[in-house]
């Protein structure tokens, strides 16, 4: 069973630039969930991703957006790139419990490290 | 805002001992509670979890104490083992939304 996979790895962009970052949930799992960690921080929430809309969103500016796809894999982009958007961009996927209006556990992908020059 | 804090930034214990990692928070909105392991190049791992309607959960050598009144949690390892030296990360969630503490790097010498 895969886990959640992310790519590229490693990417280097200048600054102005766009960048596109890639996640696959871990099978099973309906709920993408994207996380920015700079260094030596925790996680911090982005925005989350069910049934193909943004469902919630974190403090970050607009341009940061995203998408789903109907098999569930997702995308972050980010436009016109800053110096301070340097950082591990994780992926996570959950199984909506709609019940509760929450997700069960989320698991998380390697990340992907984007350096702003 | 930091509604989660993490106020240790490192911990070294002996293996065999017992580690203690403390988180705090101060939304009392949160009802749901995590503890993350993070090896360098890879994500969090999902470690243990808590609801805030118990005070204790355990599974093997991991427990999570949650003291609602301190808005505070702890993660005890016992014993504790050279392979759980890695960055602990505590999380508090409420509905979709999940925050994060800064983490606690933990060494755990043979």
């Amino acid at each position: 069973d895969a886990g959640v996979t992310q790519s590229p790895t490693h990417l280097i962009k200048t600054r102005g630039q766009q960048v596109t970052l890639r996640c696959s949930p871990k099978s099973g799992h309906d709920t993408v969930s994207w996380y920015q960690q700079a260094l030596g921080q925790g996680p911090q929430f982005i925005f989350q991703y069910y049934e193909e809309e943004e469902r919630q969103r974190g403090n970050f500016p607009d341009r940061f957006s995203g998408h789903q796809f109907p098999n569930y894999s997702s995308e972050l982009n980010v436009n016109a790139l800053l110096l301070g958007d340097s950082a591990l961009y994780l992926c996570a996927s959950s199984l909506a419990v709609l019940a509760g209006g929450g997700t069960d556990t989320q698991y998380f992908g390697p990340g992907t490290r984007l350096t702003v020059l | 805002d930091q509604q989660v804090k993490q106020n240790s930034p490192s911990l070294s214990v002996q293996e065999g001992r017992i580690s203690i990692l403390n988180c705090d928070y101060t939304n009392s909105m949160f009802d749901y509670f995590l503890w993350y392991k993070k090896y360098p190049a890879e994500g969090p791992t999902f470690l243990i979890s808590i609801s805030s309607i118990k005070d204790k959960n355990e599974d093997g050598r991991f427990t999570v104490f949650l003291n609602k009144s301190a808005k505070h949690l702890s993660l005890h390892i016992v014993p504790s083992q050279p392979g759980d030296s890695a960055v602990y990360f505590c999380a508090a969630t409420f509905g979709n939304d999940m925050r994060f503490g800064a983490g606690t790097r933990l060494t755990v010498k043979p």
